[in-house]
């Protein structure tokens, strides 16, 4: 069975600082997809991004970049310059390839301290 | 353009009645996912619809079902409700199966069983 553990249940940065959040993931699967979900308040998740597997270098979208760590199963989610609206609880997710069932790690509390 | 929209947006059962969720997928959108997530945890996939038919099932009871329309809106139902099954449900929306684009999540629905 594919599983996703978030081991640090509560993380904090300073505004403009960078932060890293952690993620492992265990599958015998060499097709998957990994993605990071920010879930503020308001619930509504929001995918800030994700990493195709098959592809070595690291996503990027804009202050976010991953460390993808395929051997070592390790996905980790690097926040540049943070801002008080990155405040929420970020979960990293699994799903292999051609499933629809997308397991998701137990998730990261971010606070931003002004 | 309408993102994924959800209904009630909370609700309070007692335990055994049924109960029925709906999901109105993004426009353009013709698959529908159903989450569930505990407090404290991260969302688990119940199934997916897609051109009306259940594609795919997580590890849930026969409790849970569901159903998706012509117009690809959703209806997630929840026999003999139990007290575990307090959570909020989240429903996402994609285009067609396996897609690695984006599902876009709703604001879901807390239910709360008493």
């Amino acid at each position: 069975a594919q599983t996703v553990t978030q081991s640090q249940p509560e993380m904090s940065v300073q505004e403009a600082e960078t932060v890293t959040l952690s993620c492992t993931y265990d599958t015998s699967e060499s097709d998957y997809y990994l993605f990071w979900y920010k879930q503020p308040p308001s619930r509504q998740m929001i995918l800030v991004i994700r990493q195709e597997a098959y592809k070595q270098q690291n996503a990027t979208e804009n202050r976010f970049s991953v460390n993808f760590q395929k051997a070592a199963k390790s996905f980790s989610l690097k926040i540049s310059d943070s801002q008080l609206g990155d405040a929420a609880m970020y979960f990293c997710a699994y799903r292999r390839d051609n499933n629809n069932d997308m397991r998701f790690g137990a998730g990261t509390r971010l606070t931003v301290k002004p | 353009d309408a993102g994924v929209t959800q209904s009630p947006t909370h609700l309070i059962k007692t335990r055994g009645q049924q109960v029925t969720l709906r999901c109105s997928p993004k426009s353009g959108h013709d698959t529908v996912s159903w989450y569930q997530q505990a407090l404290g945890q991260g969302p688990q996939f119940i199934f997916q619809y897609y051109e009306e038919e259940e594609r795919q099932r997580g590890n849930f009871p026969d409790r849970f079902s569901g159903h998706q329309f012509p117009n690809y809106s959703s209806e997630l139902n929840v026999n003999a409700l139990l007290l575990g099954d307090s959570a909020l449900y989240l429903c996402a929306s994609s285009l067609e199966q396996y897609t690695t684009d984006e599902q876009y999540f709703g604001p879901g629905t807390r239910l709360t069983v008493t």
